[in-house]
């Protein structure tokens, strides 16, 4: 039930922009977004719930595709200290436990 | 807020020693996971508890693993004896989330740096 993430690395200057995906092969309750810096623990970012919705926060927004299963997080205009891997977490719809499974991760760098 | 507090930060031991992790959540927090994380992987979970009660520990290796979560604060994951492929990062996070209302995110703990040798 592990969510597949792509690309596996995005490399970009300051400024760019970049899209990381993530997909399910299960129906999906909810979606969670964290950032981990090399060496620190993973930051949450956001959490979506309901197909259809999108969250900002600051340049960085999310939407989820219900129906597709999938999600896709947006860096506009990314800075230096967007570097970093993110991971995208899954919680099955109907789970009684509320696991989340996580992605392998998508390795950013922004280089200025 | 403080954040979820995890000791020691690191630890190199030989195979078939024993260790010990130790996690306090953040106040409040009822749910309480610890995962495994292997280098280039993502976060794998190994035991959620509720309270001190253990919700979820399907994926446990329990010949070798255990955990607990006295009063509900502070938890131990131990690890007894210890294998070469136990070398990963053992994250301790919290959530306000409970069962049946999973609508919250984690905040996780810097972690342990675990290296079996």
């Amino acid at each position: 039930q592990q969510p597949v993430q792509s690309p596996q690395a995005v490399i970009l200057r300051e400024g760019e922009d970049a899209v990381i995906n993530c997909s399910s092969s299960k129906a999906l309750y909810s979606v969670h977004w964290y950032r981990q810096k090399h060496g620190e623990a993973p930051v949450f970012l956001m959490i979506l719930l309901k197909g259809g919705e999108q969250k900002g926060h600051e340049k960085i927004s999310a939407s989820f595709n219900e129906k597709k299963q999938q999600s896709s997080l947006y860096l506009t205009a990314s800075q230096l200290s967007y570097s970093g891997t993110y991971f995208c977490g899954t919680v099955g719809r109907g789970s009684t436990l509320g696991r989340l499974y996580f992605g392998r991760g998508t390795q950013l760098t922004v280089w200025p | 807020e403080a954040g979820v507090a995890q000791s020691p930060r690191y630890k190199i031991i030989e195979k078939r020693q024993s260790v010990a992790f130790w996690c306090n959540p953040i106040s409040g927090h009822a749910t309480l996971y610890w995962y495994q994380q292997i280098l280039g992987q993502g976060p794998k979970l190994l035991i959620q508890f509720q309270n001190n009660g253990v919700v979820d520990d399907s994926q446990l290796p329990k010949d070798r693993f255990s955990a607990e979560r006295l009063k509900g604060v502070d938890s131990t994951l131990k690890i007894q004896p210890a294998k070469l492929e136990d070398s990963a990062v053992y994250l301790c996070a919290s959530s306000a989330q409970l069962l049946g209302k999973f609508n919250y995110g984690y905040t996780f703990g810097s972690g342990t740096r675990l290296t079996v040798v």
